[in-house]
C-alpha cells in the first residue's frame, strides 16, 4: 500500500517568515493533493499536482512535485496567522474494491505567531 | 451556496452503544465519501457511494460499521456496539463525479463529527 510521510509533524513560525512542508511517498505519485484543515472545519482543497516538475501557486502558497514524482513540497512565503492549520497531503490509491480513493499523510500542524 | 454539512458536530457515547452519524452532501453531487481521522493519524477512507452503483465498502474496519445513502442525498454512517478505538473525527465529503485517479473531481469536505466513546 502507498504510504505518505509528512515532515515536520509540527511547525511554529513567526509571522512573516517562510516555511516548507514536505510529503514523501513510498511509491510513484500519479496525483498529489494538498489540503488544509482547521479545527471544526472541513478540509479545504489547495491544489493538485500531477506531472513531475510541476509547480502551482495559490496566493502565497506554492507546491512542487519533484521530477521523480515521489516527493512534494509546499512552501509558504511571508506566513500570516491565517495560514495556521493542519496541512495534509493526499495521493490516489486503488481501493480493495477497485475504485480510486485518497490516502492521506498524518499532516503537519502549522502555528504562526503574530 | 451550502456546503457539506454533518450532524451532530460532537457525540459522546458509552462503550457498547450504537451511534448514527449524518452527512448532507452538496446538492447534485453524485459521489459521497466517508473518512475517519483518529488522533495523530491521517484520514482513512471508509466507504464511497457513487450514484446508484453498489458502494465501495472496502475501507470499513469491521462489520460493526455500515453506511447507507438514499439516492444522491443524505448518508448515514452507523457504528454498532461502539468501542473506545472508534473515537475519532468522522469526515464526509462529496464531489460532482467519481474520482478516477488521474482526473480529479474535487472533494468538498464537511466539518466532521467528533465521536468520543467512553
Amino acid at each position: 500500500s502507498q504510504e505518505l510521510e509528512q515532515s515536520p509533524q509540527s511547525l511554529i513560525v513567526q509571522e512573516g517568515k517562510n516555511l516548507t512542508i514536505n510529503c514523501t511517498s513510498s511509491k510513484t505519485l500519479y496525483g498529489l493533493y494538498w489540503y488544509k484543515q482547521k479545527y471544526g472545519e472541513g478540509l479545504i482543497f489547495l491544489m493538485m499536482l500531477q506531472k513531475g516538475g510541476e509547480e502551482k501557486s495559490h496566493e502565497k502558497i506554492t507546491a512542487k512535485l519533484d521530477e521523480k514524482k515521489q516527493q512534494s513540497s509546499l512552501h509558504i512565503t511571508a506566513s500570516q496567522p491565517s495560514h495556521a492549520g493542519i496541512y495534509l497531503c493526499g495521493a490516489a490509491i486503488l481501493s480493495g474494491a477497485g475504485s480510486y480513493q485518497l490516502t492521506f499523510g498524518k499532516g503537519t500542524k502549522l502555528s504562526v505567531i503574530p | 451556496g451550502a456546503g457539506v454539512s454533518q450532524s451532530p458536530s460532537n457525540k459522546v457515547t458509552e462503550k457498547g452503544k450504537d451511534v448514527e452519524l449524518r452527512c448532507d452532501p452538496i446538492s447534485g453531487h453524485t459521489a459521497l465519501y466517508w473518512y475517519r481521522q483518529r488522533l495523530g493519524q491521517g484520514l482513512e477512507f471508509l466507504i464511497y457511494f457513487q450514484g446508484n452503483s453498489a458502494p465501495d465498502k472496502s475501507g470499513l474496519p469491521s462489520d460493526r460499521f455500515s453506511a447507507e445513502r438514499t439516492g444522491e442525498s443524505v448518508s448515514t454512517l452507523t457504528i454498532q456496539r461502539t468501542q473506545q478505538e472508534d473515537s475519532a473525527v468522522y469526515l464526509c465529503a462529496s464531489s460532482t463525479g467519481p474520482f478516477r485517479g488521474i482526473s480529479y473531481n474535487e472533494q468538498f469536505f464537511g466539518p466532521g463529527t467528533r465521536l468520543t466513546v467512553l
